[in-house]
């Protein structure tokens, strides 16, 4: 069975400074990985995705997400935050047997000005 | 591209009523789509996964007498809580994708249902 883990209900951090929000996978085939963003009582926004390839994806709005095979991770990063990066953020597996995505618990993410 | 549009946005009705949701992909055909659930401050939780022209797959726990799914086009898929109680309460979200392993799903804004 394939499932996420995302280890930080909430990440604080001031605007300007770098953001990461962790994701860890398990998944018995080769992973798909993918990060969505979710605003308040809305559906959640395509951020980026890992299929194969260079391990570092770059995606929308300046969020970028690294691949790292030996740690099963997918952390989710970006240089510099913005106030309206403030979200709630979730990582998600797909394997190649399953077309379902599986996310993890979510990680909520507060930019202070 | 790649656009989920799901209606409505938000029900509010009394215990025993029915009520049906629909989801759309606008500019792409999907012949499969997925049904999910969100409680308050918690993941997404798979309910099934809708199958154009055949029977939806549920999953384990998710009644299907409850939870009725048709997906009678390459563009539709409608979910009906049938006979709604307060406890089917929740935020559902539909999602599609193209056709293919390495596209990504797209969602649709989900339904706010609030059952008295």
């Amino acid at each position: 069975a394939q499932s996420v883990a995302q280890p930080e209900d909430q990440v604080n951090v001031a605007e300007g400074n770098p953001l990461t929000v962790k994701c860890t996978y398990s998944v018995s085939g080769n992973p798909y990985l993918f990060w969505y963003v979710q605003y308040p009582n809305r559906g959640l926004q395509f951020l980026l995705k890992y299929i194969t390839g260079d391990n570092l994806v770059k995606g929308s709005y300046g969020f970028e997400a690294e691949f790292n095979k030996s740690q099963t991770s997918f952390h989710l990063k970006k240089p510099s935050a913005l106030v309206s990066d403030s979200a709630l953020y979730f990582c998600a597996v797909r394997d190649t047997g399953r077309r379902a995505l599986t996310f993890g618990s979510g990680t909520r993410l507060q930019v202070q000005p | 591209g790649a656009v989920v549009s799901q209606h409505p946005s938000r029900v509010i009705c009394k215990s025993g009523t029915s009520v049906k949701i629909e989801c759309r992909s606008l500019d792409f055909q999907a012949t499969t789509m997925f049904w999910y659930r969100q409680f308050p401050k918690q993941s997404l939780m798979l309910m099934a996964t809708s199958n154009e022209g055949s029977k939806a797959t549920y999953e384990q726990g998710v009644e299907k007498d409850k939870f009725l799914i048709n997906h009678a086009s390459l563009t539709l898929s409608t979910l009906t809580v049938t006979s709604a109680h307060p406890e089917d309460s929740s935020f559902y979200i539909c999602s599609a994708s193209i056709e293919a392993n390495n596209q990504p799903q797209h969602f649709g804004d989900g339904t706010r249902l609030s059952i008295l």
